[in-house]
C-alpha cells in the first residue's frame, strides 16, 4: 500500500494564481482531511470529508475549495493564492473519525 | 473552548528519559493521541489512550489522566533521532474533528 500520497512536494505561486493539490489514499479510509502548518505551529484543519460526495468546513476554511467524488480522492483547491497562504499543507486520512490518522508527505506552498 | 496546552521547547540528554505534559480542555472526550513529528516531515502516530492509566509501547509510554485532563508522553533510553516535534491531539465527543495541539519540539543532546 501506497499509503497517503500528496502531489505536488513544493510549489512557488505569484500572487492571484490557482492550483490543486492533489490527496490519494489506498486504505479505503472514510475519512480524509487538510491541514496546514506554519511554522513553529501546530495543525490547522481547513476542510475534512467523511465519505464520498461529503464534505465540510474546518478552522480555517477561506481562500479554498475541496470535492471528495471518490473514496480515495481529497483534491484541495486554492483559488486566488495570496501571501498568508504560504504553508505546508498535508493531507491524513483515517478509517473512523476516532482512529489514529495517517498524512501524506505534505506539499510545501510558497506565494511571492 | 477547545484548548490544548503542551510545552514549546524540551531539551534532553541522550540515554535519559523525558517527559512531555500535555493538558486539555475540550468538549467531552473521546481519545488522546501523541504523533512524532521529525522537522520537514509528516507527522506519524505513536500512541492512543482512551481510559485512563499508562500505555506502553517498547521506550515509548503515554499516561491520560480523564479527570484531570492531563496526559504525558514518556520517552526512555533517548536517542539522538527522537529529536522531533511532539503533538497531542484530543478527539472530543461529537462531530468528526481532532483538535492538535502545537506540539513541543524536543531537542536531544549527545
Amino acid at each position: 500500500n501506497a499509503g497517503v500520497t500528496q502531489t505536488p512536494k513544493f510549489r512557488i505561486l505569484k500572487i492571484g494564481q490557482s492550483m490543486t493539490l492533489q490527496c490519494a489514499q489506498d486504505m479505503n479510509h472514510n475519512y480524509m482531511y487538510w491541514y496546514r502548518q506554519d511554522p513553529g505551529m501546530g495543525l490547522k484543519l481547513i476542510y475534512y470529508s467523511v465519505g464520498a460526495g461529503i464534505t465540510d468546513k474546518g478552522e480555517v476554511p477561506n481562500g479554498y475549495n475541496v470535492s471528495r467524488s471518490t473514496t480515495e480522492d481529497f483534491p484541495l483547491r486554492l483559488e486566488l493564492a495570496a501571501p498568508s497562504q504560504t504553508s505546508v499543507y498535508f493531507c491524513a486520512s483515517s478509517y473512523e473519525s476516532y482512529n489514529e490518522q495517517f498524512f501524506g508527505p505534505g506539499t510545501r506552498l510558497t506565494v511571492l | 473552548g477547545q484548548n490544548i496546552d503542551q510545552p514549546t521547547e524540551m531539551t534532553a540528554t541522550e540515554g535519559a528519559i523525558v517527559q512531555i505534559n500535555c493538558t486539555y480542555q475540550t468538549s467531552g472526550f473521546n481519545g488522546l493521541f501523541w504523533y512524532q513529528q521529525h522537522a520537514g516531515e509528516a507527522p506519524t502516530f505513536l500512541s492512543y489512550n482512551v481510559l485512563d492509566g499508562l500505555e506502553e509501547k517498547g521506550r515509548f509510554s503515554s499516561f491520560l489522566s480523564r479527570s484531570k485532563g492531563y496526559s504525558y508522553l514518556l520517552l526512555k533510553e533517548l536517542q539522538m533521532k527522537d529529536s522531533a516535534s511532539y503533538l497531542c491531539a484530543v478527539k472530543p465527543t461529537g462531530g468528526f474533528k481532532t483538535i492538535f495541539g502545537a506540539g513541543t519540539r524536543l531537542f536531544v543532546k549527545a
